[in-house]
């Protein structure tokens, strides 16, 4: 069974800290790894990672994958606190590329003032 | 941008109802999926389809149903609702198809929060 856990579960910071979320996997046929944001509403899509060690830079976001540890990380730096939200770390199914993914149970990151 | 839309931000049924849970895409994706979403659990997926009138078990399918008759439109039915079927549902949408991790990112509607009484 595919499995994704993310952690810490939930993390509270001040406004301008730097933070990392993780994220390990066991995938069957691993092919790629998601990282959304949630606020109150749907996920939206942040990274796709699928090669070991390529950062993927959006702002003040970045995610890195370690393919043979089996992990991603998800750095905010000079968090705001419009970043506070759910962070959901997924991966698609291992039968195939028209199953559904795989979440972690997310990270819910409060940002204070 | 792709869109997705859901009939319903909020809905509350009561027991027994039957209920249509009705999810649009306008981006000519091939998959499209349903999850709910309840506290401590995370996105747990009900069902999918990957082509028009196909359609695929996931992970949590009993006490729910889903139609394809159009590429763009996805419902979910729960035939006779029950409490335990209050949650978040969340309806998203892929390109297609198999194996090519860039068709793969799903991208979300705003969900439908639905209170079965």
């Amino acid at each position: 069974e595919d499995k994704v856990v993310q952690s810490p579960l939930s993390l509270v910071v001040h406004e301008g800290d730097t933070v990392t979320l993780n994220c390990s996997y066991e995938v069957t046929n691993f092919r790629s790894l998601l990282w959304y944001k949630q606020e109150k509403k749907a996920p939206t899509f942040l990274f796709m990672l699928t090669s070991s060690g390529i950062e993927k830079k959006s702002g003040r976001l970045s995610s890195i994958l370690d393919k043979k540890e089996l992990f991603s990380i998800l750095n905010i730096t000079a968090t705001q606190t419009g970043d506070s939200a759910v962070y959901l770390c997924a991966s698609p199914n291992g039968g195939g590329g028209a199953d559904g993914l795989t979440f972690g149970k997310g990270t819910h990151l409060i940002i204070q003032p | 941008d792709v869109k997705v839309t859901q009939s319903s931000r909020y809905l509350v049924k009561r027991t027994g109802e039957k209920v249509f849970l009705e999810c649009v895409q306008d981006m000519d994706h091939e998959n499209m999926f349903w999850y709910r979403q309840d506290p401590g659990l995370g996105l747990r997926l009900i069902y999918f389809s990957y082509d028009v009138k196909m359609k695929e078990k996931g992970d949590i399918p009993e006490g729910y149903s889903v139609s394809r008759e159009k590429k763009e439109r996805f419902s979910l039915i729960l035939e006779s609702a029950s409490t335990n079927q209050t949650s978040m549902y969340l309806c998203a949408s892929s390109l297609g198809p198999a194996g090519v991790p860039q068709q793969e990112t799903q991208y979300f509607g705003p969900g439908t929060r639905l209170l079965v009484l």
